[in-house]
């Protein structure tokens, strides 16, 4: 079975350019969690969709920042405009069910803003 | 809010040797769930281990195994027979069962293998 797939895998872009980042879960699973990782800051959620529905988006740093789930087999992380703080490796991960199954990562897309 | 605590940041093992990796959580909740996940170079997040806190018996997966001890509120992992692809950054994380089924992650512990 195919994992969670991510696209792109890198990508450098300049300051105040908008920035799309795509994901793909796992056929079947209806839970999918956008994660951030930075040396300062580790691991961190930053919105999850259960059945193509956003359910927190507390983790969301701020406005520049949107994600949506238009149907159970893809999703988009968007930044717009994009700065060099944003820089960092973001994970799409995807479940069977919201609590109880195990979460599936992604490759990752590893960003850089200069 | 529920943490997790990996107080070693690095860990080193020789080949064929068994290491244990530290983890720490606090909580309130009975109720939740514990991984260990693998970080290689690669970046790839690769579930290495899962534990129920409902289940009394520590889980094992081939090499690796957990000691979970509840009421210390304590998770470590045991790699025996380290391997040279073993080498990897290594998260301990949390999930409560009661809520939005967030991942909270330790800050990692980078291990090292030296043949």
């Amino acid at each position: 079975d195919a994992g969670v797939i991510q696209s792109p895998r890198h990508e450098v872009t300049e300051m105040g350019q908008e920035v799309t980042l795509r994901c793909k879960p796992i056929s079947g699973h209806n839970s999918l969690f956008w994660y951030r990782q930075t040396m300062m800051r580790g691991l961190e959620l930053l919105i999850y969709f259960n059945n193509n529905v956003p359910i927190d988006d507390s983790g969301m740093p701020e406005d520049r920042f949107s994600a949506k789930m238009p149907n159970a087999s893809f999703s988009t992380l968007k930044i717009q405009p994009s700065e060099p703080r944003d820089s960092a490796v973001y994970f799409c991960a995807s479940s069977q069910n919201r609590v109880r199954e195990t979460q599936y990562f992604g490759p990752g897309t590893r960003l850089l803003v200069l | 809010a529920q943490t997790v605590t990996q107080s070693q940041p690095e860990m080193s093992v020789q080949e064929a040797e068994t290491v244990t990796l530290s983890c720490t959580y606090d909580t309130s909740e009975s109720d939740y769930y514990l991984f260990w996940y693998k970080q290689p170079p690669s970046r790839q997040m690769i579930l290495v281990i899962r534990q129920e806190a409902y289940k009394q018996q520590n889980a094992t997966e081939n090499r690796f195994s957990v000691n979970f001890q509840k009421a210390a509120k304590s998770f470590s992992l045991k790699i025996s027979d380290s391997q040279l692809g073993d080498a990897a950054m290594y998260f301990c994380a949390y999930r409560s069962a009661s809520n939005t089924g967030k991942l909270i992650f330790g800050q990692g512990t980078t291990l090292q293998v030296k043949p």
